[in-house]
């Protein structure tokens, strides 16, 4: 079946470690997305990529990098200078990087916890 | 910056009850989506609006796009204990269509 793969499902990292989360899609969909979320509040961007090869900063990027070599492939790397990275993750896709119809197919999530 | 404020922020309903969910905006919304997240996992689409005074269902859903442009609603009728989650109204920014913007949701439990 088609969709998006996220993983880990569950992390956990000590203070000042990198940790990449995977996001891969077999939709054929020429934009990905990732999003933050934390408890009660809405899903924050922090980098989208409309083709390969490229990609932009969201609302909340800093501390966060992306690349985007394969069209189904956008993993995130949360560095050691996010200062509070612990929050829920979660991976996008759309056909269009226009969003026409506005719908976005995510991931399951990856939650990571920093000890 | 556009913003978009939902209500309630939670709902605690006895199944069979309806249930009516709202989102604003002080900014015009040319789409209006809404999304339900079950507990850990990621949002899925339910009902996306196109155009003012839209008025769109999916089976028990209900949602209707304001004339204003500045609102949305969402019914749900008869709940089920499967209705339980958070339900996300989102909009495209004017600044990009690339980009979405979320409400801080609002999350619904049914009391069986």
């Amino acid at each position: 079946d088609g969709g998006i793969t996220q993983s880990p499902k569950y992390l956990f990292r000590k203070e000042g470690q990198n940790v990449t989360l995977s996001c891969e899609q077999n939709l054929n969909h020429d934009a990905m997305y990732w999003y933050r979320q934390d408890p009660g509040q809405g899903l924050r961007l922090i980098y989208y990529s409309q083709i390969v090869n490229d990609f932009q900063k969201g609302d909340i990027a800093e501390g966060y990098s992306v690349s985007r070599e394969k069209k189904e492939s956008f993993p995130l790397t949360v560095t050691s200078a996010q200062k509070n990275p612990t929050a829920f993750y979660l991976c996008a896709s759309s056909i269009y990087g226009g969003l026409v119809t506005g719908e976005l197919f995510f991931g399951e999530g990856s939650r990571l916890t920093v000890l | 910056g556009q913003q978009l404020n939902q209500s309630p922020q939670s709902m605690f309903i006895q199944e069979g009850e309806d249930v009516s969910m709202n989102c604003t905006s002080s900014s015009i919304f040319n789409t209006w989506l809404w999304y339900k997240q079950d507990p850990g996992e990621g949002p899925v689409l339910l009902i996306a609006l196109y155009k003012a005074g839209e008025l769109t269902s999916n089976g028990r859903l209900t949602a209707q796009f304001g004339i204003t442009r500045k609102d949305s609603f969402l019914n749900i009728s008869a709940s089920i204990p499967s209705d339980v989650g958070i339900y996300f109204c989102a909009g495209p920014r004017m600044d990009s269509s690339y980009k979405l913007i979320f409400g801080s949701g609002t999350r619904l439990l049914v009391r069986p």
